[in-house]
């Protein structure tokens, strides 16, 4: 079954600084990878989407890449802002036979310090 | 806001119950999935309705049911509830076939004890 790996300690930043978090997956290449937000308490918040076909997306200060080789992800947040403190979920997305199945993985908590 | 509201928002029960949850997706997408998140781990995917059908299922046993209606609303049925059901369950809806983007509710907060 596909496994994710994001690093499961938490990832302390200076604000203004580029945080980079990583997303490794085993198995099977996705047919999407995406990346979400979640603040404690509430459900996470789509981020970004790349498809296996792509090599890098943006999004004002979110850039994420996919290597499918390497079987990972990377998102980078520049110019970190407090407010950028959160966990940060990647997410794979499978279709096989028509049928749907998203794995998630643990997460990475974000600690942008002012 | 994502449009999509879950209720209760939380709720408490006695280990062997049975529980229904709700959902009701946002305007126009006609796919509701479901997830399991126990605190510090990721959402675990229950399963997934599109158009009134099951269409796609993670590692839950049969226990965990779900529907959902004409209106693309859903409900996630878990019987003879366990210690271990305790987690914040999340519904997503999005729009199938266009892309993949979620767009979650806050969430049920269930506690079994």
């Amino acid at each position: 079954s596909q496994k994710i790996e994001q690093n499961s300690e938490a990832l302390n930043i200076q604000e203004g600084k580029t945080a980079t978090l990583t997303c490794n997956y085993t198995n099977y290449s996705p047919a999407y990878l995406q990346w979400y937000r979640q603040d404690p308490g509430r459900g996470p918040v789509f981020l970004l989407l790349i498809r296996e076909n792509e090599k890098e997306k943006r999004k004002e200060r979110l850039k994420v890449t996919f290597d499918t080789t390497l079987k990972q992800s990377l998102f980078h947040i520049t110019a970190s802002q407090p407010a950028d403190s959160a966990t940060y979920l990647c997410a794979l997305d499978m279709i096989a036979g028509g049928y749907q199945k998203v794995t998630f993985g643990t997460g990475t908590k974000l600690q942008v310090i002012p | 806001e994502t449009g999509v509201t879950q209720s209760p928002t939380h709720l408490i029960k006695t280990r062997g119950q049975q529980v229904t949850l709700r959902c009701s997706s946002q305007s126009g997408h006609n796919t509701v999935s479901w997830y399991q998140q126990a605190l510090g781990q990721g959402p675990q995917f229950i399963f997934q309705y599109y158009r009134e059908e099951e269409n796609g299922r993670g590692n839950f046993p049969p226990r965990f049911s779900g529907l959902q209606f004409p209106n693309y609303s859903s409900e996630l049925n878990v019987n003879a509830l366990e210690l271990d059901d305790s987690a914040l369950y999340l519904c997503a809806s999005s729009l199938q076939g266009v892309n993949t983007e979620a767009f979650f509710g806050q969430g049920t907060r269930l506690t079994v004890v």
